[in-house]
């Protein structure tokens, strides 16, 4: 099955500095590719995401990129604020006929420091 | 906003104990997860539903899980007898349902942290 490893499990920056949190998948039949971000005693919630035929998305702060061939894919967030802490996840997903299931990374504490 | 609902936010548990969580989905969702995330690691999905009917529950541990959404609405998922090693985030999730090869956007609940003793 579908294996999803994340790196770095923390990541510590300051205020105005680029943060890159990267993860390999292992299927190559994913196709799609959502990042959430989890704040202290909250759900996970979607920040962005791509689908595997696309290379790059961006949204403001916040841009993934994706690489199939060597099966890797990036959050990159440009600018960190003190509100960006949180602990980030990756995820994968082969989505078929109605099915499919998400798996997660291990996650990355970010800490953005003033 | 409409949000996922759950409860109890907190539980503590005695092992062997029985426990059960509740979650009432975003209106409107057919499609409900439930899901576990042991401390420092992302969520694994337990149990996926469609409407009433399981979908997936490949990851469910049997034996001592059962979850139901009798009316095709809020959930229940529980431990029967709960163990040690059943501490855990579990995180619910609804997302509307799928059509042929689309993905929705699933949106979590904020969890119910468990302890057992």
């Amino acid at each position: 099955g579908e294996n999803v490893e994340q790196h770095p499990s923390t990541l510590s920056v300051q205020e105005g500095d680029s943060a890159v949190i990267k993860c390999t998948y292992s299927d190559s039949a994913s196709n799609y590719f959502p990042w959430y971000k989890q704040e202290l005693g909250k759900g996970p919630q979607l920040i962005i995401d791509i689908r595997s035929n696309v290379g790059e998305k961006k949204d403001q702060r916040i841009a993934v990129t994706l690489n199939k061939t060597a099966k890797h894919f990036s959050l990159h967030i440009t600018e960190t604020q003190p509100e960006d802490s949180a602990v980030y996840f990756c995820a994968a997903i082969t989505i078929y006929n109605q099915g499919g299931k998400l798996i997660f990374g291990q996650g990355t504490e970010l800490s953005v420091k003033p | 906003e409409a949000e996922v609902a759950q409860s109890p936010r907190y539980k503590i548990t005695e092992k062997s104990q029985a426990v059960a969580f509740w979650c009432d989905p975003i209106s409107g969702h057919a499609t409900l997860y439930w899901y576990r995330q042991i401390l420092g690691q992302g969520p694994e999905l337990l149990v996926q539903f469609q409407d009433e009917s399981v979908v997936d529950d490949s990851q469910l541990p049997k034996d001592r899980f059962s979850a139901e959404r009798l009316k095709g609405v809020d959930s229940t998922l529980k431990i029967q007898p709960a163990e040690l090693g059943d501490s855990a985030m579990y995180l619910c999730a609804s997302s509307l349902p799928r059509r042929g090869y689309s993905y929705n956007e699933q949106f979590f609940g904020p969890g119910t942290r468990l302890t057992v003793l």
